[in-house]
């Protein structure tokens, strides 16, 4: 299959910085990405898809403005916690489709967020 | 309600057992479901998809869709103590989006 490529795999961070994500396609033009979010236990909760060189359409409760998403290229998409918090620590989890009904999106291989 | 439906578990079987896994959704017309496994602290990983009703095999795995009762399973022959994981059930929705929406996942766990 396909691989989409995250990183950074772990970060720690102080409360009150920010952390950028990146999520890249190696070997297909990505026509939407996906940011999932899950918590200890829980599912993945998708938090935002984003289509290249547009605005990131958000899911109802998550804060844009907290969440940065940028989707500038067609292999490369990035999520930016703003002024993270303790309870912003969880798994962050990137997928890319190529496009078309039924086309399986590839996950990438998840950023575990800790907030200290 | 929640559009996609899933036991937690643990699931336990013997190793060679069958498993099965369903997973339940909210009626939104025609639709395409995904099953995943996830293993602890990795991203899913996609097992197949299904769009059609009536069954869809690959290799151990087969999986049932049955749009009239909302349900669609998995099924594992064979089962070996490295399907221990979590099974996740995921709708794709039908607007331009093709986002997934995904269950809580199923835990199964395969005794030696």
């Amino acid at each position: 299959g396909a691989v989409v490529s995250q990183h950074p795999s772990r970060v720690i961070c102080k409360s009150g910085t920010s952390v950028k994500i990146e999520c890249r396609s190696l070997d297909f033009q990505a026509t939407t990405m996906f940011w999932y979010r899950q918590f200890p236990k829980q599912s993945l909760m998708l938090m935002a898809t984003s289509n290249e060189g547009s605005k990131a359409t958000y899911e109802q409760g998550v804060e844009k403005d907290k969440f940065l998403i940028n989707h500038a290229s067609l292999t490369l998409s990035t999520l930016t916690v703003t002024s993270a918090h303790p309870e912003d620590s969880s798994f962050y989890i990137c997928s890319a489709r190529g496009g078309g009904f039924s086309t399986e999106a590839f996950f990438g291989q998840g950023t575990r967020l800790t907030v200290v | 309600q929640k559009e996609v439906e899933q036991n937690s578990g643990p699931l336990s079987v013997p190793e060679g057992a069958i498993a099965s896994l369903n997973c339940t959704y909210s009626d939104r017309g025609s639709q395409s479901f995904f099953w995943y496994r996830q293993y602890s602290g990795k991203s899913p990983e996609l097992i197949m998809f299904i769009y059609s009703n009536g069954d869809k095999e690959d290799g151990r795995f087969t999986a049932q869709l049955n749009k009239a009762s909302q349900y669609v399973s998995l099924l594992i022959r064979d089962s070996q103590p490295s399907d221990s994981a979590t099974y996740l059930c995921a709708l794709q929705m039908v607007d331009s989006s093709y986002k997934l929406i995904f269950g809580s996942g199923t835990r199964l766990l395969v005794r030696p």
